[in-house]
């Protein structure tokens, strides 16, 4: 099973400022196709997860350029330009290379 | 614009078997080429996925719960399937049905969850 590790698991952030969360895999994501299954998730309290990113940088249908998402191999990052109150819920990195998808523990980010 | 509906008892009593449905619609999962996949929230806790079924009929399970796990697909009414059973208090969470649109990542797609409490 490949373990994700999401850093930090709770993120203040003022409105307009910066933020960034990690996720670390366990073993690479980078499938012998070429591609390299990792996707980030926003849930808000009492929905689903939304997804935001796929295949590390590609955001989903309507979401803000102010997000973007970066790494390869093993290490990955979100990161938001300028947060926003709409922004506030739990953040997941869920991977998918393997027969079995696995999530990271999330990260909770917060409006100060 | 694909729609994703879980029912099924909100209630299960220990040991006994959980049953859930995925009702699609906007979409059909014959033809789709795709996985389409159940997974699960303990209240107040992170995401698990429990496993998937292509409409070819292939699956695949979460190993920690394959021993328990069923996931089927009934073409007809565009509908798949979760059984889980032998449950115990462990498996009280929110369960979401998702379709998967790449391989087993792109979870573009879900229902709304359903709050499934395993309790005498």
């Amino acid at each position: 099973e490949i373990v994700m590790t999401q850093s930090p698991l709770s993120l203040p952030v003022t409105p307009g400022e910066p933020a960034s969360i990690s996720c670390r895999s366990s073993h690479s994501l980078l499938h012998s196709n070429g591609y390299t299954y990792l996707d980030w998730y926003l849930q808000k309290p009492g929905e689903p997860p939304q997804l935001l990113m796929y295949l590390i940088s590609n955001r989903a249908s309507g979401v803000p350029d102010r997000f973007s998402g970066s790494g390869s191999g093993t290490d990955f990052t979100l990161k938001i330009s300028r947060v926003e109150a709409e922004d506030v819920g739990v953040y997941y990195c869920m991977q998918g290379v393997q027969t079995l998808s696995t999530f990271g523990q999330g990260t909770k980010l917060e409006i100060k | 614009q694909l729609q994703l509906q879980e029912s099924g008892p909100g209630l299960v009593k220990p040991s006994e078997t959980l049953s859930l449905t995925c009702t699609v619609s906007g979409g059909s999962i014959s033809n789709s080429n795709s996985y389409w996949a159940w997974i699960r929230q303990p209240p107040g806790k992170g995401l698990e996925w429990i496993g998937g079924i292509h409409d070819g009929g292939n699956t695949y399970y979460n190993p920690s719960l394959k021993s328990r796990v069923t996931i089927s697909a009934d073409m007809s009414k565009n509908q798949f399937s979760l059984k889980l059973s032998s449950v115990t208090a462990a498996d009280t969470a929110v369960y979401f049905c998702a379709k998967h649109g790449l391989w087993l990542t792109l979870l573009a797609h879900w229902g709304q969850g359903i709050l499934v409490t395993v309790s005498s």
